[in-house]
C-alpha cells in the first residue's frame, strides 16, 4: 500500500509568516509522530497522536507550534510567524498500534525561512 | 538531550568492505532500532534488536546489542555504492510516545 505522504515536499516562507505542513499516514495507522531535523540539533522529537488520546506535545519547542489530527487521520503541523531557527526538515511518522515501535517515515518536508 | 550517540560521525570505505557503525545510549531500552536516511529526507527501518537479544542478522546487517555497555554496533558487510546513506540508532522515550535518535553516521561508499 502507500506509505506515509507529506506536502509540500519543500517551502520557502518569510521570516514572520505561518505555515502548514500535511502529513498523510498509512491508511489504518492510528499512532503518528511529527520530528525536526536540523543541522544544529539532529532528529527531534515534536508531537504524538494516538487514536483519539491526548496528544503528547512535550516536544514542541515553543507555542508558536501546534499540531492537529482529524478524523484520526491527516494532520497538519502549523508554524505561526516563523523564524530563521525552524529551518529544518519536518518528518512525519506513522504506526498500527500495537504494532510494535517500528515507525514508518514519510519524505519530510524542507522549510526554509529566508 | 539525545539518547544515542553513534560514532563514527562519518565513515568512508570503498566497495566490498565492512562498514561498522557504534551507538551508545543512557537509559534502559525495551528495543533498539536502526534506521537509514538518504540525502536527508525519509528513514526507512532497517532492523530491531530486542533488549534479550546479542546480535540479530537481516541480510548484509549484522546488529550486535550489550546492554551492560549500553551500546550497540551495525555492521554492513560487503557494502555496496547504494549503502551511501546516513544511519541512525533510535530508542523509545520513557512514556513510549517517541523514538530519541542519535545524531548518525554518514556513510561514504565509493566503488
Amino acid at each position: 500500500g502507500a506509505g506515509v505522504s507529506q506536502s509540500p515536499s519543500n517551502k520557502v516562507t518569510e521570516k514572520g509568516k505561518d505555515v502548514e505542513l500535511r502529513c498523510d499516514p498509512i491508511s489504518g495507522h492510528t499512532a503518528l509522530y511529527w520530528y525536526r531535523q536540523s543541522l544544529g540539533q539532529g532528529l527531534e522529537f515534536l508531537i504524538y497522536f494516538q487514536g483519539n488520546s491526548a496528544p503528547d506535545k512535550s516536544g514542541l519547542p515553543s507555542d508558536r507550534f501546534s499540531a492537529e489530527r482529524t478524523g484520526g487521520s491527516v494532520s497538519t503541523l502549523t508554524i505561526q510567524r516563523t523564524q530563521q531557527e525552524d529551518s529544518a526538515v519536518y518528518l512525519c511518522a506513522s504506526k498500527l498500534a500495537g504494532g510494535g515501535d517500528t515507525q514508518y517515515f514519510g519524505p519530510g518536508t524542507r522549510l526554509t525561512v529566508l | 538531550s539525545q539518547q544515542g550517540e553513534e560514532d563514527p560521525q562519518a565513515l568512508s570505505i570503498q566497495e566490498g568492505e565492512n562498514a561498522t557503525m557504534n551507538c551508545s545510549y543512557k537509559t534502559s531500552i525495551n528495543n533498539l532500532q536502526w534506521y537509514r536516511q538518504n540525502s536527508g529526507r525519509g528513514l526507512v527501518h532497517l532492523i530491531l534488536i530486542r533488549s534479550n537479544e546479542r546480535e540479530k542478522h537481516s541480510g548484509r546487517l549484522r546488529v550486535t546489542l550489550d546492554t551492560s555497555k549500553k551500546s550497540s554496533s551495525l555492521l554492513i558487510t560487503a557494502s555496496r555504492a547504494a549503502d551511501t546513506a546516513s544511519y541512525f540508532c533510535a530508542t523509545s522515550n520513557q512514556a513510549g510516545t517517541a523514538l530519541i535518535f542519535g545524531k548518525g553516521t554518514t556513510l561514504s561508499v565509493s566503488s
